[in-house]
Formats: C-alpha cells, structure tokens, sequence
C-alpha cells in the first residue's frame, strides 16, 4: 500500500525553526517527484514546494522563498522541508504529496495523486 | 503567476441534482488542470486530472472539462457523500496554484 506519514509539526514561536519530514513506503520513492502543500485553519489549499525525483531541481511558493528548504534522502525513502524564519501565518497543517507524471506535448507534467495525513505546525508566542 | 478562480464559492443542491463548479485561469494551462475533493477533516483526493481524465476508483458521476482558461466540474447526479470543498489546481508550471475551493452541501 502506497503510504506518506508526516512528522515534525509542534508549536514554535516566530522566528524559530522547524523542520518536517514524510517517510515513504509501498512505491519505489527515488522514482517520484514530490510536493508540500498546506492548509491554514479554515483556510483552502496553498503548495508550498516541489522537487524533482534527483533533488536537482526545486521550486517554492513566493510565500515562503528564502525561508523554506526542500530536501529528500532517497536511501531512507523520506522528504523533508526546513522551515526557518517561521511566521505567523505559515500556521498550517503541511501535507507531503507524491507526484504522477503525464507526459504531454513534449514535457513531463505533475500532479499529485497521493497526500499524507498531514502534521500541524503553529507559530505562536 | 497562473491565478485560479472558481465559481462559486459554495453551493447548496439537493440529493440528485446535477451539479457544475467552474474554474478560471489567468492564462493558459492547457489541459493540466486538476480537481481534488476534501471532505470534512479529511485529506484531499484526486478526483480528476488532465481537465477531464478521473482518476481510478472515482465514481462515474463525477466528470471534467475545459482546455485552455476554462473548466468545469459536473456531478451528474448529487449524493450526500459527495458533501466536501472541491478545489481546481493547475500544474502546468509553478507556482502550482489552486483555486480557493468551492464548498458543496446538501439542501
């Protein structure tokens, strides 16, 4: 069975550092593009950041560039995401999501057909 | 950056209604549009990708379309289960937007 189980979310006071992790089971991780999204209380969906399969390539939202750092370890079948400089506002449940791709005109493309439970970060004083 | 806009932004329909949930894009994302349900306290699901392909295990009833700008989700027939915030997403390049969800519940 295909499984993404988050961990790391607590309370931390702005300014401060976190960081999460997604471990991986029941497909072959090295494979696969991954994704973070998260979602603010009462609030839809926002993406956070991607990587590419190798880790050579990574996007982030504006909201969090420079700030955020994507990561995986294929050897331990985990994606991680450091969080530093943390605000307010990234108070979220953050989801890791595993990617598809579709090859399309050329390119590949990915959208997310897998999510995990998700782990809740608050950043409060 | 591809802005995504859904109308509306909820919706009330009675068990058995045919209903329809509309996404914009700010430019073009030709068919790389996807649509996820989030069910109350739940995690979201893939419902539909590549605009109108659904996804295994997703029930008949729900069906997309659109290319370009404008998509369109339909449930054909409207069941109680089927109450959640329906979200577009575009992956045609990043920033990976999504629409700010359209909320669905039973009249």
């Amino acid at each position: 069975e295909v499984q993404l189980v988050e961990s790391g979310g607590d309370l931390v006071q702005p300014g401060g550092s976190l960081r999460l992790s997604c471990a991986a089971s029941g497909f072959t991780f090295s494979s696969f593009t991954m994704k973070w999204v998260r979602q603010a209380p009462g609030k839809g969906l926002e993406w956070v950041s991607f990587i590419s399969s190798s880790g050579g390539t990574v996007y982030y939202a504006d909201s969090v560039k420079g700030r955020f750092t994507i990561s995986r370890d294929s050897a331990k079948n985990s994606l991680y995401l450091q969080m530093n400089s943390l605000r307010a506002e990234d108070t979220a449940v953050y989801y890791c999501a595993r990617d598809r791709a579709w090859f399309s005109s050329g390119n590949y493309y990915y959208f997310m057909d897998v999510w995990g439970k998700g782990t809740t970060v608050t950043v409060s004083s | 950056d591809i802005q995504m806009t859904q109308s509306p932004s909820s919706l009330s329909a009675s068990v058995g209604d045919r209903v329809t949930i509309a996404c914009r894009a700010s430019q073009g994302i030709t068919n790389h549009l996807a649509w996820y349900q989030q069910k109350p306290g739940n995690v979201p699901q893939l419902l539909i990708y590549a605009a109108t392909t659904l996804q295994s295990g997703v029930p008949s009833r729900f069906s997309g379309s659109g290319s370009g700008t404008d998509f369109t989700l339909t449930i054909s027939s409207l069941q109680p289960e089927d109450v959640a915030t329906y979200y577009c997403h575009n992956y045609y390049s990043a920033p990976y937007t999504f629409g700010q969800g359209t909320k669905l519940e039973i009249k």
